[in-house]
């Protein structure tokens, strides 16, 4: 089972502000990061480190962490937005890295 | 730009071993500050890290499959594959292959290939 716990699915209105979450013990003391996938294709990095975006990922995806919870926010959400998302991180209980279990994002 | 690109057998019989290769281009595998990763996803579910190696031929394996599975490098090549021996039903997953920064804080898989869907059955 997954040492990085997200919530199942999460919804949001076309041009509204949405939080997707992710807890475990490992992110007092790592940065997670986070994937976007949509059907049929491969993950896509979209937040690494403290708040860092690859190059071609839009400035509306955020970054933060607080305690024990690390948080994507996607400040006017798109219809484009709605996929998959995983956090990942390194494991405090022996596993280099773990994935959270993924949050399905719908845009209303 | 880098590119990673998984290929192998799509059907691996139960007891058998799964053997995959990613093959990278537009870059060197023996870059530093990168390791080269495995990861999988059974239809319908999430993402599970299988391992990753450095160009040296360091590794790092997710416990839970350490007993059944080696990656192994060729910096020749420019390739590094995966072998997972001993298969059942609950292997059957697309498995990519991603490019793995593991430096702190900023580790991450930043580049992924495409993914190659493995079913295992008789």
């Amino acid at each position: 089972s997954s040492e990085l716990t997200q919530d199942p699915a999460v919804s949001v209105a076309l041009g509204q502000t949405v939080r997707i979450t992710c807890q475990g013990d490992s992110l007092r003391s790592y940065y997670a990061s986070w994937y976007q996938q949509k059907p049929g294709q491969a993950p896509v990095l979209v937040i690494y480190g403290k708040n860092n975006r690859p190059s071609g990922i839009p400035d509306r995806f955020s970054g933060s962490s607080s305690g024990n919870t690390a948080s994507l926010t996607i400040t006017g959400a798109q219809a484009e937005d709605e996929a998959d998302y995983y956090c990942n991180s390194r494991d405090s209980s022996g596993n280099p890295w773990v994935f959270g279990g993924g949050t399905k994002l719908t845009v209303l | 730009q880098l590119q990673l690109q998984e290929s192998g057998p799509g059907l691996v019989k139960p007891s058998e071993t799964l053997s995959l290769t990613c093959t990278v281009s537009g870059g060197s595998i023996s870059s530093s500050s990168y390791y080269w990763g495995w990861i999988r996803q059974p239809p319908g579910k999430g993402l599970e890290w299988i391992g990753s190696i450095y160009y040296s031929g360091s590794t790092y394996y997710n416990p839970s499959l350490k007993s059944r599975v080696t990656i192994s490098v060729d910096t020749s090549k420019n390739q590094f594959s995966l072998k997972l021996s001993s298969v059942t039903a609950a292997d059957t997953a697309v498995y990519y292959c991603a490019r793995h920064r593991t430096t702190v804080p900023n580790d991450a898989f930043d580049i992924w290939g495409q993914g190659t869907m493995v079913t295992v059955s008789s």
